[in-house]
């Protein structure tokens, strides 16, 4: 199974300035990587497909970058709607696998 | 509008079933993969299952295979989860989730995987004696 490894586990930063999450693959997923954003109580939201192209309705703050092992996600300037967890998942090799997670929380 | 409402979760005693669904509406559910998706108290999300849009492939985690059963029933718009031989660790609330990859004809026989664009709100799910 493919492992994800997010880092940093927690990003403490302020509204307005920028953010940058990376999720690291145990071996190539290619471009087959989603980011999700899930707030408290609330189901997962997707954010990015294919690594880089950004759902339906979501903002061009969300950027996200990276094919192979080695991805990221770039939050422009965070809103206050932006502090909650992310998370990665592949769809590259059966079973699916989600990375960790990273916290964004308020500095 | 597009929805998912899962439904069937509740407390269940070591060993007990349950079985879980999944209600879709505003898309064409059969055009579809869908996926199980988990999230113990406190915890990350974890995939569980995975199903084909006319329901002939399916996919599971290791932590679930032989004790869970997906299915569908695209007459319905229904997606469904049987959980059989339950454990403490499966304690979670569970997500059902649309994959965003459009099939159709043959190639929904074929389980694939695009990310998961509408997730449900979740049902809970919680094994104690």
């Amino acid at each position: 199974e493919i492992v994800l490894t997010q880092s940093p586990a927690t990003l403490s930063l302020s509204p307005g300035e920028r953010a940058t999450l990376s999720c690291r693959a145990s071996q190539s997923v290619s471009s087959s990587l989603a980011w999700y954003r899930q707030k408290p109580g609330q189901a997962p939201r997707l954010l990015i497909y294919d690594a880089s192209n950004r759902a339906t309705g979501i903002p061009a703050r969300f950027s996200g970058s990276g094919s192979g092992t080695d991805f990221t996600l770039t939050i422009s300037s965070l809103e206050p709607e932006d502090f909650a967890v992310y998370y990665c998942q592949q769809g590259s090799n059966w079973p699916l696998t989600f990375g960790g997670g990273t916290k964004v929380e308020i500095k | 509008e597009v929805q998912l409402l899962e439904s069937g979760g509740g407390l269940v005693q070591p060993g007990g079933s349950l079985r879980l669904s999944c209600a879709a509406s505003g898309f064409t559910f059969s055009n579809y993969a869908m996926n199980w998706v988990r999230q113990a108290p406190g915890k990350g999300l974890e995939w569980v299952s995975g199903i084909s849009g006319s329901g002939y492939t399916t996919f599971y985690a290791d932590s679930v295979k032989g004790r869970f059963t997906i299915s569908r029933d695209n007459s319905k718009n229904t997606l469904f989860l049987q959980m059989n031989s339950l454990r403490g660790e499966d304690t979670a609330v569970y997500y059902c989730a649309k994959d965003r990859g459009y099939c159709s004809g043959a190639s929904c026989h074929r389980l694939s995987w695009e990310a998961s664009d509408i997730w449900g709100q979740g049902t809970m799910v919680t094994i104690s004696s």
